[in-house]
């Protein structure tokens, strides 16, 4: 079974809806992450949190949000998808000591 | 991706070796990552460095400058499989922010 799973995989909405993509880890690992990725930019920081009460904003958190439900749990919610967040999305988790991030299979998401 | 710096393609022969250099801002930095990512895949941890100097990793290997805000990957007997990408990533205060990545082309 994967250490870090996704779902979903694979996600066509509509501009407007709500949408939640949820990320799920049996690595034990405090720390857990997302990021999106867009061609010719790279994997840019939405949000990460070092523990269950501890949420901090990256690069990019504008018209995102998250919930960090439980250690192995950490969902991204967009309140109200528009087109240009359309991107791949990952979830990772790290473990501060061995400082290795691990990512989960990612998620495609197209707002149409 | 707040000022990391990395050629977006380069092209090398199977056998060969190539190095891939990353620049990076140097305030509040803890250390440095490269990753591999294959087309539609996930990234892969390959190294990370905290001190100065390289480490070696079998056929690959990572070396950081911190006073001069450099690293470089250095992949050794190049295979077709190494085609990818390979991102510099910066822990900085504990954020882990990535560069726009390299690809890396690799010709028979």
């Amino acid at each position: 079974d994967a250490d870090v799973t996704q779902t979903p995989r694979n996600r066509i909405t509509k501009t407007g809806k709500r949408i939640m993509l949820e990320c799920s880890q049996t690595k034990g690992h405090d720390r857990m992450y997302w990021y999106r990725q867009d061609p010719g930019l790279g994997l840019r920081l939405i949000y990460y949190s070092f523990d269950v009460k501890d949420i901090n904003k990256g690069e990019i958190s504008d018209g995102y949000s998250v919930s960090r439900q439980a250690q192995a749990k950490f969902s991204l919610s967009l309140e109200s998808a528009i087109p240009n967040q359309t991107a791949l999305y990952f979830c990772a988790t790290g473990d501060q000591n061995a400082y290795e991030q691990y990512f989960g299979p990612g998620t495609r998401l197209t707002v149409t | 991706g707040q000022n990391i710096d990395q050629p977006t393609e380069m092209t090398a022969t199977e056998g060969a070796i190539v190095q891939i250099n990353c620049t990076y801002q140097t305030s509040g930095f803890n250390g440095l990552f490269w990753y591999q990512q294959h087309a539609g895949e996930a990234p892969t941890f390959l190294s990370y460095n905290v001190l100065d100097g390289l480490e070696e990793k079998g056929r690959f290997s990572s070396f950081l400058s911190r006073s001069k805000g450099y690293s470089y990957l250095l992949l050794k007997e190049l295979q077709m499989k190494d085609s990818a990408s390979y991102l510099c990533a910066v822990n900085r205060d504990d954020k882990i922010i990535f560069g726009k990545g390299t690809r890396l082309h690799i010709l028979p």
